[in-house]
């Protein structure tokens, strides 16, 4: 079964600290893969998109890796702001006859201050 | 540029009236497509349409929902008629390249079904 899993669920850190959140996909024959933002009551909004071929891709001070062997990727927050809290969304696009997107639920980032 | 325009942004209605969300995509966007985000399942996938035709509705839940694309510049969802466990936020998102496109998201319905 096509699945998207992340982790933590919810995670807390004090602000200027680091963090990295988690992603684990069963998709195939993968497409791409995407990390977006989403603010409290607001639309998901993107902040990086990784290919099969790359292994890194930052975006300011967010840093995305994926390894398509072991079909994980990864979102790292340097620095954490306050305005980083919001939920982290993965998105798996896979080529299954019609081309697919599978969503993970997301994790949820509190940053106090 | 505009962004993803939805309508109304909170809906507030008792079970078994009829409800219709509208949207309104980037200029230039071939694909729209219709999620409803819940706490429990996330992000699900309602319909999508490519060029004004639907593509793939197997995530409609059932006869009362119902999505048309008239042209390229608007979009409806309707639920007819709505119950409580339809509560939820509904999003529509449009793309250049259907699936593997980056998606732009509206800001969302909030509806509340009583």
């Amino acid at each position: 079964k096509n699945q998207v899993e992340q982790s933590p669920q919810s995670l807390i850190i004090l602000e200027g600290k680091n963090c990295t959140l988690q992603c684990n996909y069963t998709v195939s024959p993968f497409s791409n893969l995407r990390w977006y933002k989403q603010d409290t009551g607001r639309g998901p909004v993107s902040l990086t998109i990784m290919t099969f071929s790359e292994n890194t891709k930052s975006n300011g001070r967010y840093t995305a890796t994926l390894d398509a062997d072991t079909k994980q990727s990864s979102l790292h927050i340097t620095a954490s702001q306050l305005s980083d809290s919001a939920s982290y969304i993965c998105v798996v696009s896979a080529y299954l006859g019609d081309d697919k997107i599978i969503f993970g639920k997301g994790t949820r980032l509190h940053i106090l201050p | 540029d505009a962004g993803v325009i939805q309508s109304p942004r909170h809906e507030v209605t008792e079970m078994g009236q009829e409800v219709t969300l509208r949207c309104k995509p980037i200029s230039g966007h071939n694909s729209l497509f219709w999620y409803r985000q819940t706490m429990m399942r996330g992000l699900e996938l309602l319909i999508y349409f490519n060029n004004n035709v639907p593509i793939d509705d197997s995530g409609m839940p059932e006869d009362r929902f119902s999505a048309k694309m008239p042209n390229a510049s608007f979009s409806t969802l309707k639920i007819q008629p709505s119950e409580p466990r339809d509560s939820a936020v509904y999003f529509c998102a449009s793309s250049r390249d259907s699936y593997t496109g980056e998606l732009f998201f509206g800001e969302g319905s909030r509806l509340t079904v009583l």
